[in-house]
């Protein structure tokens, strides 16, 4: 079974850091690029973050840039999101998600059940 | 950044009837990079549509796609009780990726 499982979240304080995990199973996580999504009631959902399949290219968001860090450990089939510096507003359900690719279609196809972080004092 | 605008916010429609929700970008999307997904309360959101048109994995064939440009449609041709839920489009074209604000679809 194609699953992705998110840990890591919780309560956290303003300027604080946390660790998000993800752990895929049921697929070569190696090939495929992976992508961090959030979403909170008044901003909808909104892409944060992806990485490639080696690790070696990453982009994010203006709202997480120097802040946030995506990495992945292939031997662990693991995705993190390193987040910094957390804001009131960094507040919402994190997903782990999967790229998906047939024959130059891209979709995200397989996503976690996500992670709540909650940011406050 | 591409701005994809969901049209109506709100649908509310009886169990057979057809349901039309409308994605409007900003700027251009190749048909490649339209998706459209289903997010039911407490759920992630699931796959739909792909390519603008293509239909993911176990997907019901009354699920489809369309559109090109700037405009892009979900049909749901005969809509059943358990498609209540909001449905999202998103684009693939250009970082950052970004998502409609939904069309919360309701079943009378």
């Amino acid at each position: 079974d194609v699953q992705l499982v998110e840990s890591g979240g919780g309560l956290v304080q303003p300027g604080g850091s946390l660790r998000l995990s993800c752990t895929a199973s049921g697929f070569t996580f190696n090939s495929h690029w992976m992508h961090w999504v959030r979403q909170d009631p008044v901003k909808g959902l909104l892409w944060v973050s992806r990485i490639n399949d080696d690790g070696g290219s990453t982009r994010y968001a203006d709202f997480v840039k120097g802040r946030f860090t995506v990495s992945r450990d292939n031997s662990k089939n693991t995705l993190y999101l390193q987040m910094n510096s957390v804001r009131v507003d960094d507040t919402a359900i994190y997903y782990c998600v999967r790229r998906g690719n047939i024959a130059g279609h891209y979709y995200l196809d397989v996503w976690g059940k996500g992670t709540t972080v909650t940011v406050s004092s | 950044e591409i701005v994809l605008t969901q049209s109506p916010g709100t649908l509310s429609l009886s169990p057979g009837e057809r349901a039309t929700l409308s994605c409007r970008a900003s700027q251009t999307v190749y048909s490649t990079y339209l998706a459209w997904f289903q997010q039911k309360p407490g759920q992630a959101p699931r796959l739909l549509i792909y390519g603008a048109s293509g239909r993911a994995t176990g997907i019901p064939v009354r699920f489809s796609g369309s559109g090109s440009g700037t405009d892009f449609t979900l049909t749901i041709s005969r809509l059943e009780p358990e498609d209540s839920a909001v449905y999202y489009c998103q684009q693939f074209a250009s970082t950052p990726l970004t998502f409609g604000g939904g069309t919360k679809v309701e079943i009378k």
